[in-house]
């Protein structure tokens, strides 16, 4: 079955340092992968998207992400984090039937 | 465009009340999903249409909860009788088809039930 697990349920970095969030999934086929953000008492909003191709990929506000099909992993990262940074990251798998799979979440932390 | 439009985006209601939350998808798209997020339990998946037509409501906790989508832009979701557990926010998410699975979500409603 599909699933995705974000093993860090919480991480505090500085302002400045720089981030890395961990992602990995199951799934039989090449994924199509995602990660979302969640700012409080918003919606998710879409940070960026694998499908094919190059493995690192570039998202909005300075996020990146690369695809490890070895390691089943999508881990987020970015090179330095600003105080806005601070909200929920949901990294999800498609399924079969167009649906999304989300992990639990990790909660960013920013410290000044 | 306007996004994926929620409302209301707060609701407060008794125990065994009628609730009815309401999404508007994104012009164009053809999948609808409804989620409901909890501390407890995360992100779940209720159910989703697929051009109007339910195709898995797997999600949907009980009998208590229906959903419908009678036309491209506009579903609802309704708990009757609504009880304190289900306290969450529901969200709502459209697709622009089934390739891709690329979701865009609404606000979100919060509802609380005393």
């Amino acid at each position: 079955a599909q699933s995705v697990t974000q093993p860090d349920i919480h991480i505090t970095v500085s302002e400045g340092a720089s981030l890395e969030l961990r992602c990995n999934y199951s799934y039989g086929a090449t994924p199509y992968l995602f990660w979302y953000v969640q700012s409080p008492g918003q919606g998710l909003q879409l940070l960026l998207k694998y499908f094919s191709g190059d493995t690192l990929v570039q998202g909005i506000k300075g996020f990146e992400a690369e695809f490890k099909r070895s390691q089943s992993s999508f881990n987020l990262r970015k090179p330095s984090v600003h105080w806005s940074d601070a909200a929920e990251y949901f990294c999800a798998v498609g399924g079969s039937q167009g649906n999304l799979i989300f992990g639990k979440g990790t909660k960013l932390s920013v410290k000044p | 465009d306007a996004g994926v439009i929620q409302s209301p985006r707060h609701e407060v209601t008794e125990m065994g009340q009628e609730v009815t939350l309401r999404c508007k998808p994104i012009s164009g798209h053809n999948s609808l999903f409804w989620y409901r997020q909890t501390m407890m339990r995360g992100l779940e998946l209720l159910i989703y249409f697929n051009n109007n037509v339910p195709i898995d409501d797997s999600g949907m906790p009980e009998d208590r909860f229906s959903a419908k989508m009678p036309n491209a832009s506009f579903s609802t979701l309704k708990i009757q009788p609504s009880e304190p557990r289900d306290s969450a926010v529901y969200f709502c998410a459209s697709s622009p088809g089934v390739a891709k699975n690329i979701q865009y979500f609404g606000a979100g409603t919060r509802l609380s039930v005393l």
